[in-house]
């Protein structure tokens, strides 16, 4: 039973290129989380998914990013004109449920803008 | 607004060494919290979920409690595998989100 697969676990983007994440969550889970962490300081929430729909994207910028996790396939965080700020990683994690269960990360993503 | 807080920053401590780590949260209607371990370059690996004041787990040489304010994370005669980053998390109200805290970094010696 594979866990969370996060790829590329390396991305390096110019400034203004667009970033592309992808999330495939463990099998039989159907909620996703994206959060981002940059160094020397805790996780953050970006947004939570399910099959088709964003359900909170209350941590996600307004502009530039969005996120989307389709019937088939896996979640993808998206980055438009990426900025050296947007350099972090980004971490998928994925659960059974949304209330009170554990939820199980990728090995993240790092990005780096140059 | 909720707050999770964890101390120390970091802890370094000699092989067989007890000790414990602390994560204090403020939240309106805990659901639950989440102890994870993280290694360098690697996403959180998940260790227990609490979900009620007074409730304990434990894994190995690791202890978890819970009161109402803080929780703590018990390690016992560590070894030098159990250097990690431990982050404490929360997910309250109706919210769906975890609120993490910055972690402690965990050092043992052999």
């Amino acid at each position: 039973n594979a866990g969370v697969m996060q790829n590329p676990r390396h991305l390096v983007r110019r400034r203004g290129q667009e970033a592309r994440l992808r999330c495939s969550p463990m099998k039989g889970h159907s909620h996703v989380y994206w959060y981002r962490q940059l160094p020397e300081e805790g996780l953050k929430f970006m947004v939570y998914l399910q099959k088709e729909n964003i359900i909170d994207e209350s941590g996600m910028p307004k502009e530039r990013f969005s996120a989307e996790f389709p019937k088939e396939g896996p979640s993808i965080l998206r980055i438009q004109q990426v900025v050296r700020g947007d350099s972090a990683a980004y971490f998928c994690a994925s659960s059974q449920s949304s209330g009170g269960t554990e939820a199980f990360f990728g090995q993240g993503t790092r990005l780096t803008v140059v | 607004e909720d707050q999770v807080t964890q101390s120390p920053e970091a802890l370094r401590l000699q092989e067989g060494e007890s000790s414990s780590l602390n994560c204090s949260y403020t939240v309106s209607g805990l659901r639950g919290l989440f102890w994870y371990r993280q290694d360098p370059g690697k996403g959180p690996e998940f260790l227990f979920t609490l979900y009620s004041a007074g409730e304990e787990k434990e894994k190995e040489r690791l202890k978890a409690t819970l009161t109402k304010k803080e929780s703590f994370l018990h390690i016992t005669a560590p070894k030098p595998e159990d250097s990690a980053t431990y982050l404490c998390a929360v997910q309250a109200g109706s919210n769906y989100q975890l609120i993490w805290g910055a972690g402690t970094k965990l050092i043992i010696k052999p």
